[in-house]
């Protein structure tokens, strides 16, 4: 059973902010929010990650709703670039297993 | 660091022959990663290595599928004899365990067609 649930596509123009959700609301206490994209033809790229706190690095944002079951991913400003399939995936870490990708969200930056 | 680097990037080949698909991962990284992409089944995991010992083959399609890492920086996934539903884009990656999280980094895939 999929552990996380996103829209499969989205639109964004460019230049504004890309704002990606994710529903995990089984998500437990000791799994980490990851998030990756692929753009076509390329292997997944690591975007970002949190467990409850928000994240910010020079690609995103992460922000965590207090009760972590749901997130939403902030490209903040879209370029045609960041358009990519979009993963955000639960997992325990600690070397327990491999990632489970969804179906993903499909985001098109349109110019 | 250059990364993951697998090889080859494409590889054709016809029902029946064996396929090799070889991957370094990142140095000091500890575990590695086999996945593969489809349309019909998207990204699944074959297979993991930790500190080059096999943790989880469970995502291992069939006997006709291997996998080895004789040491910290190389990983080779075999197929023999390799079938046209073994036609698919295979990824690695590696990550450090341990460090916590282990954000698992990934190569630039294989793309295999089988005859």
């Amino acid at each position: 059973d999929a552990k996380t649930t996103q829209p499969p596509s989205m639109d964004c123009a460019e230049g504004r902010a890309a704002n990606l959700p994710c529903n995990h609301s089984t998500i437990s206490g000791n799994e980490y929010v990851y998030w990756y994209r692929q753009i076509h033809s390329q292997g997944p790229q690591y975007i970002i990650h949190g467990l409850k706190n928000n994240e910010t690095n020079e690609m995103a944002s992460l922000i965590i709703t207090e009760d972590r079951k749901s997130s939403t991913l902030i490209l903040p400003h879209a370029t045609l670039r960041d358009t990519a399939v979009y993963y955000c995936i639960v997992y325990s870490g600690g070397g327990a297993d491999g990632l489970t990708f969804g179906k993903g969200t499909h985001l098109i930056i349109q110019p | 660091d250059a990364g993951v680097i697998q090889s080859p990037r494409h590889e054709v080949t016809e029902m029946g022959q064996e396929v090799t698909l070889r991957c370094k991962p990142i140095s000091g990284h500890n575990s590695l990663f086999w996945y593969r992409q489809t349309m019909m089944r998207g990204l699944e995991l074959l297979i993991y290595f930790n500190n080059n010992v096999p943790i989880d083959d469970s995502g291992m399609p069939e006997d006709r599928f291997s996998a080895k890492m004789p040491n910290a920086s190389f990983s080779t996934l075999k197929i023999q004899p390799s079938e046209p539903r073994d036609s698919a884009v295979y990824f690695c990656a590696s990550s450090l365990w341990g460090a916590g999280t282990d954000t698992q980094y990934f190569g630039p895939g294989t793309r295999l067609t089988v005859l």
